[in-house]
């Protein structure tokens, strides 16, 4: 079955350090990915996606990912981190319809 | 800057009570979807149309939920009646035509507290 695991349920960063958020996946067929980034109160916003090409996708507000079919993963990065990027990011994994399948996300926390 | 949004924010009833959330796509997007948001489960897909016309509720419990699109501007997802574990987020999203690469427009939600 298609799932999505987020390991990391809470990861702690000061401003201005660099962030990697991880991702893996289990599906069977080619996936297409994506990131969500969730504020406090608000609905999912899209950060980036990727179907297919070059492995390395950029996305909003200065997010990037990078996409290893050999590791099966998809982890969202970015170089220096704002407060303002605190938020809840959820990976997601889409079927060949237009189902998405949400991984249990990662509560990010950016202290000054 | 077009929104998706949604009604009411907030909803506080007791047990056994109807409840009506409504959202309203953004204009010309053809396809609509509900979530559910729980700390438990996280983000479940319950139903989605395109068209106005329903594609898949297999996410949905049936006996007490239905969701309908009345016009291309209003979506509804009703539960009758509620029960306590239905207690969440409903999100409501929005996508300009469907297919598994177009982006999906989430409104703000409607948290639903069922005493």
């Amino acid at each position: 079955a298609q799932s999505v695991t987020q390991p990391d349920i809470h990861i702690t960063v000061s401003e201005g350090a660099s962030l990697e958020l991880r991702c893996n996946y289990s599906y069977g067929a080619t996936p297409y990915l994506f990131w969500y980034v969730q504020s406090p109160g608000q609905g999912l916003q899209l950060l980036l996606k990727y179907f297919s090409g070059d492995t390395l996708v950029q996305g909003i507000k200065g997010f990037e990912a990078e996409f290893k079919r050999s590791q099966s993963s998809f982890n969202l990065r970015k170089p220096s981190v704002h407060w303002s990027d605190a938020a809840e990011y959820f990976c997601a994994v889409g079927l060949n319809t237009d189902k998405l399948i949400f991984g249990t996300g990662t509560r990010l926390q950016v202290f000054p | 800057d077009a929104r998706v949004t949604q009604t009411p924010r907030h909803k506080v009833t007791e047990m056994g009570q109807e409840v009506t959330m409504r959202c309203q796509p953004i204009l010309g997007h053809n396809t609509v979807f509900w979530y559910r948001q729980t700390m438990m489960q996280g983000l479940e897909l319950l139903a989605y149309f395109r068209n106005r016309a329903p594609l898949d509720d297999s996410g949905m419990p049936k006996d007490r939920f239905s969701a309908e699109m009345p016009d291309a501007t209003l979506a509804t997802l009703k539960i009758q009646p509620s029960e306590p574990r239905d207690s969440a987020v409903y999100f409501c999203a929005s996508g300009r035509q469907g297919g598994i690469t177009d982006t999906q427009y989430f409104g703000p939600g409607t948290r639903l507290t069922v005493l």
